[in-house]
């Protein structure tokens, strides 16, 4: 199976901030890499798909990057509606897998 | 607009199964995969299967071959999963996902006798 590394699992900042966020791949997974936002309680939301296609309707703040094993979301200026849990999926290879996740909270 | 209506929350003892539904508006199921997805108290996503709905194909991830058991029904656009043996570890919230872009709302499957 491949494995997704998320990073960090905790990201603290404030509204306006630039944040990264990270998945790396245990092997090559071919820009085969969606990027979810949930909020509790709800179920996830897609934001980007492969790597750096965007949902329809999600903001143009957000942007994704990466080829090979190395992923990013990145939140350009982070409003207050970010505040939630981000995953990654990859989708190159069965099982599908997911990263552990990335709690964003309010500095 | 596409729109996945997961049936209610399961109360299930341990040792028997449930079966949960999905039924989907605004789209052909027959055109596409439908995935399934838990998430345990607490933790993250996990892909149990997908299914095409068109010829009743189905790939599992291993740990969930002898677990869940996924099947659709095109004349009525409704998948199902049905879990069996059910053990506390099975409590979960168990989503539905057409694409792993339209997803279901999610049905709380909680196991205890």
């Amino acid at each position: 199976d491949i494995q997704m590394t998320q990073s960090p699992s905790f990201l603290s900042a404030s509204v306006g901030d630039r944040v990264t966020i990270n998945c790396k791949a245990s092997q090559n997974i071919n820009k085969y890499l969606n990027w979810y936002q949930q909020k509790l309680g709800e179920a996830p939301k897609r934001l980007i798909y492969n790597t750096n296609n965007l949902q329809t309707g999600i903001p143009s703040r957000f942007s994704g990057s990466g080829s090979g094993t190395d992923y990013t979301l990145t939140i350009s200026s982070l409003q207050p509606e970010d505040f939630a849990t981000y995953f990654c999926l990859q989708h190159n290879s069965f099982p599908y897998t997911f990263g552990a996740g990335t709690k964003l909270e309010l500095k | 607009e596409v729109q996945l209506q997961q049936s209610g929350a399961e109360l299930g003892k341990p040792g028997t199964s449930v079966k949960l539904s999905c039924k989907v508006s605004g789209y052909n199921i027959r055109n596409t995969y439908m995935h399934w997805v838990n998430q345990r108290p607490g933790k993250g996503l996990e892909w149990i299967g997908r299914i095409d709905p068109a010829n009743g194909n189905t790939i599992y991830a291993e740990k969930f071959k002898s677990k869940a058991t996924l099947t659709a029904d095109t004349s009525s656009n409704t998948a199902y999963m049905q879990l069996s043996q059910l053990k506390s570890d099975d409590t979960a919230i168990y989503f539905c996902a057409i694409r792993l872009g339209y997803w279901g709302q999610g049905t709380l499957v909680t196991v205890s006798s």
